[in-house]
């Protein structure tokens, strides 16, 4: 089956350590989102790949990275994670970014910080 | 600013109806999509209005009248299963996908 998929699914750091999320995708699509979800909370858009084009998000902090080497994977770098950035990291594809398109979640990556 | 709106939680009983209402304040319209959250995983779509009027789908049907920036989910025959969060996301003018912070949908035997 077409997914999207996360890796991995739990990821505890401590303070201050680097972190990498990674995310896959077999649905060929465009487009790739990485969110961050607070509880009860919106999701929170930090970046978006366009193709190969990159996309932050205004207030996305300097410290949250993304690369996309590839049409299929898609990575968040957390550069120096701080307590406040304790949440459910969630990577979505579409197909574009306009109009009906739904976007296709992967289970989630939920990062503690120590 | 950009607004969405949605109860923060609702309660309903297995098999019962429940409508879940969302408003909007975005800069532009394109569309509006309802996705369901269970606890801890991720979001999975269920619909998409972007004309007025209501949408279809099974057990669940979701309405939009764009002159009142204002949409609702409605799910019937509720069963157990259907305890989740139900997010409103709204496609604004610049193609962003605006999202609501979900309805918490509590589903009593």
């Amino acid at each position: 089956d077409a997914m999207v998929i996360q890796n991995p699914r739990y990821q505890v750091t401590q303070f201050g350590k680097p972190v990498t999320l990674s995310c896959s995708q077999t649905l060929n699509h465009n487009v790739m989102y990485w969110y961050q979800q607070k509880s009860s909370q919106a999701p929170k858009l930090l970046f978006h790949y366009y193709d190969k084009d990159f996309n932050n998000e205004a207030d996305t902090p300097d410290n949250f990275q993304s690369r996309r080497p590839n049409t299929s994977f898609c990575f968040l770098d957390i550069r120096s994670p701080g307590l406040g950035d304790a949440a459910m990291y969630l990577c979505a594809t579409s197909r574009d970014r306009t109009g009906s398109y739904e976007q296709y979640f992967g289970p989630g990556t939920r990062l503690t910080v120590t | 600013g950009q607004n969405i709106d949605q109860p923060t939680e609702m309660t309903a009983t297995e098999g019962a109806i429940v409508q879940i209402n969302c408003t909007y304040q975005t800069s532009g319209f394109n569309g509006l999509f309802w996705y369901q959250q269970h606890a801890g995983e991720a979001p999975t779509f269920l619909s998409y209005n972007v004309l007025d009027g209501l949408e279809e789908k099974g057990r669940f049907s979701s309405f939009l009248s764009r002159s009142k920036g204002y949409s609702y989910l409605l799910l019937k025959e509720l069963q157990m299963k259907d305890s989740a969060s139900y997010l409103c996301a709204v496609i604004d003018s610049n193609y962003q996908l605006i999202w609501g912070a979900g309805t918490k949908l509590i589903i009593k035997p």
